[in-house]
């Protein structure tokens, strides 16, 4: 079974860029899933960042696409999250999941606080 | 973007009842929406997929109905660890989007 785990800092100063990475465990970043970064800020709801395929392909979500980078690197099994020019509103709990179709594992969740 | 509504937004109901969640899309998502439970400290978890499949090890409890854009997530007898929020999430479409959620609560 698929297993995640993401890190990184918990806490960035604004204007920054916030850079997380998930581990994969339990299997090969090299399968046919993709991988993908989903965000809930404090109290509300889940918003889908982007995702990667293992041979480079990625989607991302239209509201951050002119922030946001995700990559892959193969020989450490993880991918990561890059997202720049951070405000308060960036402030949440990110997860990493894989998806077939849907988002079948999780990884347990990162708070990510950006203040100064 | 395709924007998901659920219905209610709290539902009170007793433990041994039935409970019933309701998920709109914006436009047809076809069979690929996703239901998910979610509690407090704790990553999603992938409850019915295709609309209706329960994914690996999900109780016979948990079901769910619809295609297009209107969709229904039933608990049959509510037990106590079934207290928590639900989501829905169409992945027919990008960018893949998720419904505010329903929080099912002990009456």
């Amino acid at each position: 079974q698929v297993q995640l785990q993401e890190s990184g800092p918990g806490l960035v100063k604004p204007s920054g860029t916030l850079s997380l990475t998930c581990a994969v465990s339990g299997g090969s970043i090299s399968s046919r899933n993709w991988w993908s970064w989903v965000r809930q800020p404090p109290g509300k709801g889940l918003e889908w960042i982007g995702e990667i395929y293992h041979i480079g392909n990625t989607n991302y979500n239209p509201s951050l696409k002119s922030r946001v980078t995700i990559s892959v690197d193969k020989s450490k099994n993880h991918f990561s999250l890059k997202l720049t020019s951070v405000t308060a509103a960036d402030t949440a709990v990110y997860y990493c999941a894989s998806r077939s179709w849907h988002f079948d594992y999780w990884g347990q969740g990162t708070l990510v606080t950006v203040s100064s | 973007e395709i924007v998901m509504t659920q219905s209610p937004a709290t539902l009170s109901v007793s433990p041994g009842e039935r409970a019933t969640l309701s998920c709109r899309a914006s436009q047809s998502v076809s069979s690929n929406l996703a239901w998910y439970q979610q509690k407090p400290g704790q990553a999603p978890r992938l409850l019915i997929y295709g609309a209706s499949t329960r994914a690996t090890g999900i109780p016979a409890r948990f079901s769910g109905s619809g295609s297009g854009t209107e969709f229904t997530f039933t608990i049959s007898s509510l037990q106590s660890e079934d207290f928590a929020v639900y989501y829905c999430q169409q992945y027919n479409i990008w960018p893949f989007t998720f419904g505010p959620g329903t929080k099912v609560d002990i009456k």
